[in-house]
């Protein structure tokens, strides 16, 4: 079975501080997909990154970053000096490469940045 | 890019009536739509996948006659929410995946049900 696990519940930061969010993901399929999603409190799901199984490469994306390690099953994401406007619940999901499987997510992490 | 849009965004209902919420994918074909609903400070809970033109495939726990699901063509899942009461209060967000296997997944922006 697939399951995501995001031990963080809630953190919280002064901004300018980096941050960085844990998910650590567990799947017997060699190929898969991962993904973040910021929700902010409008309740959207903004998607920031999605990265498959064969990609190990870090991600880079202005101030965000993706650190994909297949050996210890982990995907996490850092928040490099950051704003207040990053506040907001974080999701970790994973899928299956097949047509028609759904996105499995994380309990989320509450990101809180103040000023 | 993809689109998916969700009606309504927030719906007040009495107890005991039935709500409709609608997604639409707008620019492309959704062979499988997914329904996810969310409690207040919780994760999004896989309640059912609905396949264009057979029955949806409910998750364990999930009330079949409760939360009805129609996939009646590639574009449009609908979800009934039957004789509504104030636990099913929640938010309710959908999410299609193209027919193509390589794309991702697009997301309505989601639906407030309060049953008072």
């Amino acid at each position: 079975a697939q399951k995501v696990t995001q031990a963080q519940t809630e953190i919280s930061v002064v901004e300018k501080e980096d941050v960085t969010l844990d998910c650590v993901y567990e799947t017997r399929d060699t190929t898969y997909y991962l993904f973040w999603y910021k929700q902010p409190p409008s309740g959207e799901l903004v998607f920031l990154i999605r990265r498959n199984s064969f990609d190990e490469q870090n991600e880079i994306s202005g101030r965000y970053s993706w650190n994909f390690q297949k050996s210890t099953s982990s995907f996490n994401f850092t928040i490099t000096a950051s704003q207040v406007v990053d506040s907001a619940v974080y999701f970790c999901a994973l899928s299956e490469a097949q047509a028609g499987t759904a996105l499995i997510f994380g309990k989320g992490t509450t990101l809180s940045v103040s000023s | 890019g993809a689109v998916v849009s969700q009606h309504p965004s927030r719906v007040i209902c009495k107890s005991g009536t039935s709500v409709k919420i609608e997604c639409r994918s707008l620019d492309f074909q959704a062979t499988t739509m997914f329904w996810y609903r969310q409690f207040p400070k919780k994760s999004l809970m896989l309640m059912a996948t609905s396949n264009e033109g057979s029955k949806a495939t409910y998750e364990q726990g999930v009330e079949k006659d409760k939360f009805l699901i129609n996939h009646a063509s590639l574009t449009l899942s609908t979800l009934t929410v039957t004789s509504a009461h104030p636990e099913d209060s929640s938010f309710y967000i959908c999410s299609a995946r193209d027919a193509k296997p390589n794309y991702g997944y697009t997301f309505g922006s989601g639906t407030r049900l309060t049953v008072v």
